[in-house]
């Protein structure tokens, strides 16, 4: 079951923050976070697989809730370089695959 | 240490003719993933692999598509008889053990059929 990621599209000045959430139905087993830019392949950011756990640096961070159903990832004091597609993979086990979410295209304007 | 090989980078095929898709995993990665993306979509799992076993191939289209991970050489996603739907970038994924780690990907093959 694919996980929900919310907003579709995110407009920032540079300087600004962001938000981008990714929600489940059901408890995962862990969540991971990707950026995509155009006409590249994504690039891995981070694997949350705790529930409450926080993780990144002060700039690009994300969390995963107590019921491991959802995972928020924060871009702070956002970049030029920080525009592309953020994808959520999720995953129910140790040992299968992981199903994406649509994206967030996020796009940073000077 | 290079990262996830895909050849070819761009790939057309006329309606009918075969497509082949390599990929090579990182160095010490024993498992594979295939994604297929339409353009400005999400990435929708085909199949996982690991050396010489299809471990889940729940996202491959019953017909016409198959994917082998043989004990020596890379993976292959190879589609028959190919459709102008089929027109995508396919990106294959590797991972040191499942999926504690996540993924990295390559640079896909984008397919073409005219």
């Amino acid at each position: 079951q694919q996980p929900v990621q919310s907003p579709q599209a995110v407009i920032l000045r540079e300087g600004e923050d962001a938000v981008i959430n990714c929600s489940s139905s059901k408890a995962l087993y862990s969540v991971h976070w990707y950026r995509q830019k155009h006409g590249e392949a994504p690039v891995f950011l981070m694997i949350l697989l705790k529930g409450g756990e926080q993780k990144g640096h002060e700039k690009i961070s994300a969390s995963f809730n107590e019921k491991k159903q959802q995972s928020s990832l924060y871009l702070t004091a956002s970049q030029l370089s920080y525009s592309g597609t953020y994808f959520c993979g999720i995953s129910r086990g140790n040992a299968g695959k992981s199903t994406f979410g649509d994206g967030t295209t996020l796009t940073v304007k000077p | 240490n290079a990262g996830v090989m895909q050849n070819p980078r761009h790939l057309v095929r006329r309606r009918g003719q075969e497509a082949r898709l390599r990929c090579s995993p990182m160095k010490g990665h024993s498992h594979v993933y295939w994604y297929r993306q339409l353009p400005e979509e999400g990435l929708k799992f085909m199949v996982y692999l690991q050396k010489e076993n299809i471990i889940d191939e729940s996202g491959m289209p019953k017909e016409r598509f198959s994917a082998e991970f043989p004990k020596e050489g890379p993976s292959i996603l190879r589609i028959q008889q190919v459709v102008r739907g089929d027109s995508a970038a396919y990106f294959c994924a590797s991972s040191p053990l499942g999926e504690t780690y996540g993924y990295t990907f390559g640079s896909g093959t984008r397919l073409t059929v005219v």
